[in-house]
């Protein structure tokens, strides 16, 4: 099982439309979790960071956290075109020696 | 200037010839991270380090090697470079102190033909 994992995509929503992206992480201690946004050729950035269960919003960005059920997700409401990115999950795993993971990252388009 | 430096950004070199990547920071520390990307494979991670005694193999560490020469520099070689290897590489850099988020240099981008 992979460490992290993210719903394949790509990911196509209409400009103002909601964008919902999944992540599941294999690590159950696993205590800290990112989204970050790319964009073609550039170096990930960060977009939230969430380590307790529950909501997490900033701005248009929401982070959902589930540790019982290892889910993480992010909301992007009244999505732009300058949202079109791709999205990585990233985790730090606790079992073993301390590694900070991505996923494969969905490919999100948002459409005018 | 940027806080995560790496040189060179872009490089083209033949197979089976030794190449350097180099990642330096002034951020202050501790943890480092060497990462490749390909195409729909996400960040996959090489190597990262905890400090300068303290070195450790990510998922694809097979055919690099790392060197942490000081807290603020680390480096990955490829020893006989070969086309598979190549990619997009990212270094990144954070702090020890609780779960703290990554910060990445500029990549380098890497053809080995």
């Amino acid at each position: 099982q992979k460490e992290v994992e993210q719903n394949s995509g790509p990911l196509s929503v209409p400009e103002g439309a909601i964008a919902s992206l999944n992540c599941t992480y294999s690590d159950r201690v696993s205590q800290s979790f990112f989204w970050y946004r790319q964009y073609s050729g550039k170096s990930p950035e960060l977009i939230m960071s969430i380590y307790s269960n529950g909501d997490k919003e900033d701005g248009r960005f929401t982070a959902q956290l589930n540790k019982a059920s290892q889910y993480v997700s992010l909301l992007i409401r009244d999505s732009q075109p300058s949202d079109s990115a791709t999205y990585l999950c990233a985790v730090i795993t606790q079992g073993g020696s301390e590694k900070l993971v991505f996923g494969k990252g969905t490919k999100l388009t948002v459409n005018p | 200037d940027a806080d995560v430096t790496q040189t060179p950004r872009n490089r083209i070199t033949k197979t089976g010839k030794r190449i350097m990547l180099e990642c330096s920071q002034t951020k202050g520390h501790d943890r480092m991270y060497w990462y490749r990307q390909d195409p729909g494979l996400g960040l996959r991670l090489i190597y990262y380090s905890f400090d300068v005694k303290d070195i450790n193999k990510g998922e694809i560490s097979d055919g690099y090697s790392v060197s942490r020469q000081a807290q603020a520099k680390f480096s990955l070689s490829l020893e006989s470079a070969i086309p598979n290897q190549t990619a997009l590489y990212f270094c990144a850099t954070r702090t020890a102190a609780g779960g703290t988020e990554a910060f990445f240099g500029q990549g380098t981008r890497l053809t080995v033909v």
